[in-house]
């Protein structure tokens, strides 16, 4: 059972509106990534948060510890921010089948921009 | 800086050969990371190094994969024997501990094919 779980799969949007990408996760962890991976291939680690709120140009992520949940939110979308969003969290206890580190990475959301 | 490098960007080998996948880390950065990416099994953490000492290697999926870190500037990833099963893209990253930041910064990724 994959423990990190993305929302949506799948997004299609016009240029200019806001999105929201939505990560929950089961239980409690020390760290959340944000990554975006390129259309190309090419991977991009966008923000590390373990509380509150980062914003990096049109690009803000929050995350709620109480509520197990953080959203990715892009203002002002172009085409160019067209790629697949990742996110990753790092468990406080160890889980099984995870990565090294007790790093477990979502499905990913695959957002596309259109003109 | 050029970046994280990684050689060979396509890999196409027989079951059952040696691969030997290649990283060089941007100049100054202490950290390490090897990733593994699949249609079935997404993004995982397989190994990291912090001052080429191999931290945690828990995500490494059998004994047939090993890694190493000789010096600062280069780290190998081996599969032997490979297995049709092992075909995937291999990410490696950097980052430097401590920074707070903890921003790791991907390489183009090596593209796996084992027939």
């Amino acid at each position: 059972k994959n423990e990190v779980e993305q929302s949506p799969q799948n997004l299609t949007a016009q240029e200019g509106e806001f999105i929201t990408i939505n990560c929950s996760y089961s239980v409690g962890i020390s760290a959340l990534h944000w990554l975006q991976q390129h259309p190309g291939g090419g991977i991009v680690s966008l923000f590390m948060l373990s509380s509150g709120k980062k914003k990096h140009g049109r690009l803000i992520a929050t995350i709620n510890i109480q509520e197990k949940h953080s959203s990715l939110h892009i203002t002002a979308s172009h085409p160019r921010d067209s790629a697949v969003y990742i996110c990753a969290v790092r468990w406080v206890v160890r889980r099984s089948g995870g990565g090294a580190d007790g790093l477990t990475f979502g499905k990913g959301t695959h957002l596309i921009i259109q003109p | 800086d050029a970046g994280v490098i990684q050689s060979p960007r396509h890999e196409v080998t027989e079951m059952g050969q040696e691969v030997t996948l290649r990283c060089k880390p941007i100049s100054g950065h202490n950290s390490l990371f090897w990733y593994r990416q699949t249609m079935m099994r997404g993004l995982e953490l397989l190994i990291y190094f912090n001052n080429n000492v191999p931290i945690d290697d828990s995500g490494m999926p059998e004994d047939r994969f090993s890694a190493k870190m000789p010096n600062a500037s280069f780290s190998t990833l081996k599969i032997q024997p490979s297995e049709p099963r092992d075909s995937a893209v291999y990410f490696c990253a950097s980052s430097l501990w401590g920074s707070g930041a903890y921003e790791q910064y991907f390489g183009p990724g090596t593209r796996l094919t084992v027939t």
